[in-house]
């Protein structure tokens, strides 16, 4: 079965600081993987894409990471801001030309000033 | 960039009355269309798959009495709650994406807030 799970559920940093969010799937076989990220009351937006070949990948202060052989991946934050308090959600999609997409959970993140 | 409208943002409706909710895309066509339900702090569940022309694909659990699906056109799905009760009060979001584009994102909708009262 296809799973996405996210850690931490929940985070708490003081504004400015970095943070890194992990997402470990076994979604098979494997097409690629984004990173959204959720406003509260609004629907996500895609913040990176990783596909198979790809191990980094920067979008301003987000900076994606792709282990394709240990399945996991991450997320860095980098001089966090008030504005980054939202729901990152990994969301892995299969290839076979279906890519159909597998939710994780989402961390919660909140910047405190 | 793609753009996906959802409408309405929130509606207010009594139990035992239906609530339509509708997903555009607005400059792609989209052969799929997903919905979604997400209760407080809790992330996105997929409720079911909507497929143009032919019947949506619901995830275990969903009624699909419940929640009916069409998707007539390549721009336009739509989500009916028929005979609402209190626990169907929930966040509401769809999504599609454009099969013309490699590696496209999931665009979503903004969202409905759903409240039975």
């Amino acid at each position: 079965k296809n799973q996405v799970e996210q850690s931490p559920q929940s985070l708490i940093i003081l504004e400015g600081k970095n943070c890194t969010l992990q997402c470990n799937y076994t979604v098979s076989p494997f097409s690629n993987l984004r990173w959204y990220k959720q406003d509260t009351g609004r629907g996500p937006v895609s913040l990176t894409i990783m596909t198979f070949s790809e191990n980094t990948k920067s979008n301003g202060r987000y900076t994606a990471t792709l282990d394709a052989d240990t399945k996991q991946s991450s997320l860095h934050i980098t001089a966090s801001q008030l504005s980054d308090s939202a729901s990152y959600i990994c969301v892995v999609s299969a290839g076979g030309g279906s890519y159909i997409p597998t939710f994780g959970r989402g961390t919660s993140l909140i910047v405190h000033p | 960039g793609a753009v996906v409208s959802q409408h309405p943002s929130w509606v207010i409706c009594k139990s035992g009355t239906s609530v339509k909710i509708e997903c555009r895309s607005l400059d792609f066509q989209a052969t799929t269309m997903f919905w979604y339900r997400q209760f407080p702090k809790q992330s996105l569940m997929l409720m079911a798959t909507s497929n143009e022309g032919s019947k949506a694909t619901y995830e275990q659990g969903v009624e699909k009495d419940k929640f009916l699906i069409n998707h007539a056109s390549l721009t336009l799905s739509t989500l009916t709650v028929t005979s609402a009760h209190p626990e169907d009060s929930s966040f509401y979001i769809c999504s599609a994406r454009d099969f013309g584009e490699l590696f496209s994102p999931l665009h979503f909708g903004n969202g409905t807030r759903l409240t039975v009262t």
